[in-house]
């Protein structure tokens, strides 16, 4: 699988936009870079995902580097419910396997 | 949007006892469904591969005698904790998808306690 590297932590206000970094220098060609949150005893949520362009969805938007060793996933106004773990995972060689690790978890304050 | 619905949400088993938990995709078939185990305050952790029709693939360190992963049909897939002890008790989520390249939809999860 390619790697994935993400802060631990950060921190928001509400209504402030919030940047989530995601490192993947090991992804190939044909790699999917997707995007997970996962609030407290829940199963993870879909929030977006992307091959080499640029996305936007109703969730949030996803700017992919043009080498695609990195991507941002971009909350453009965080809520309270925005407060969660996120995981950037790019699936395991043409399959849909996911490997999640630590994520990022996202504190925002009112 | 798909869905996938996970029973039962919460359990609580005596030691020594088997746990069955489903795993429905409800408005798609999945050819393949995933489970996985989640400790406190760590991330989720892959088990097992769900093949439709034919046997489980599982993650290195995983017991497929203690975990058994049944995927009998296009909708459905189970997993039955066998002979559960106390260390079994954990947060239990399965996932499903169209195929490569396609989003992943995950059940709610099953908290199992085993007392």
């Amino acid at each position: 699988d390619a790697k994935t590297t993400q802060p631990n932590s950060m921190e928001s206000n509400e209504e402030e936009p919030v940047h989530l970094p995601c490192n993947h220098s090991t992804i190939s060609g044909t790699d999917y870079i997707h995007w997970y949150r996962q609030l407290p005893s829940q199963g993870p949520e879909y929030v977006i995902h992307g091959l080499t362009s640029n996305v936007n969805n109703r969730m949030a938007s996803l700017a992919i580097a043009e080498d695609r060793k990195s991507s941002t996933l971009i909350l453009h106004r965080a809520t309270l419910r925005d407060a969660a773990v996120y995981y950037c995972i790019l699936p395991s060689g043409n399959t849909d396997k996911l490997i999640f690790g630590t994520g990022t978890r996202l504190q925002v304050f009112p | 949007g798909a869905v996938v619905s996970q029973h039962p949400s919460r359990v609580i088993c005596k030691s020594g006892t088997s746990v069955k938990i489903e795993c429905r995709s409800l408005d798609f078939q999945a050819t393949t469904m995933f489970w996985y185990r989640q400790f406190p305050k760590q991330s989720l952790m892959l088990m097992a591969t769900s093949n439709e029709g034919s046997k489980a693939t599982y993650e290195q360190g995983v017991e497929k005698d203690k975990f058994l992963i049944n995927h009998a049909s296009l909708t459905l897939s189970t997993l039955t904790v066998t002979s559960a002890h106390p260390e079994d008790s954990s947060f239990y989520i399965c996932s499903a998808s169209m195929g490569f390249g396609t989003e992943a939809f995950f059940g709610q999860g099953t908290r199992l306690t085993v007392v």
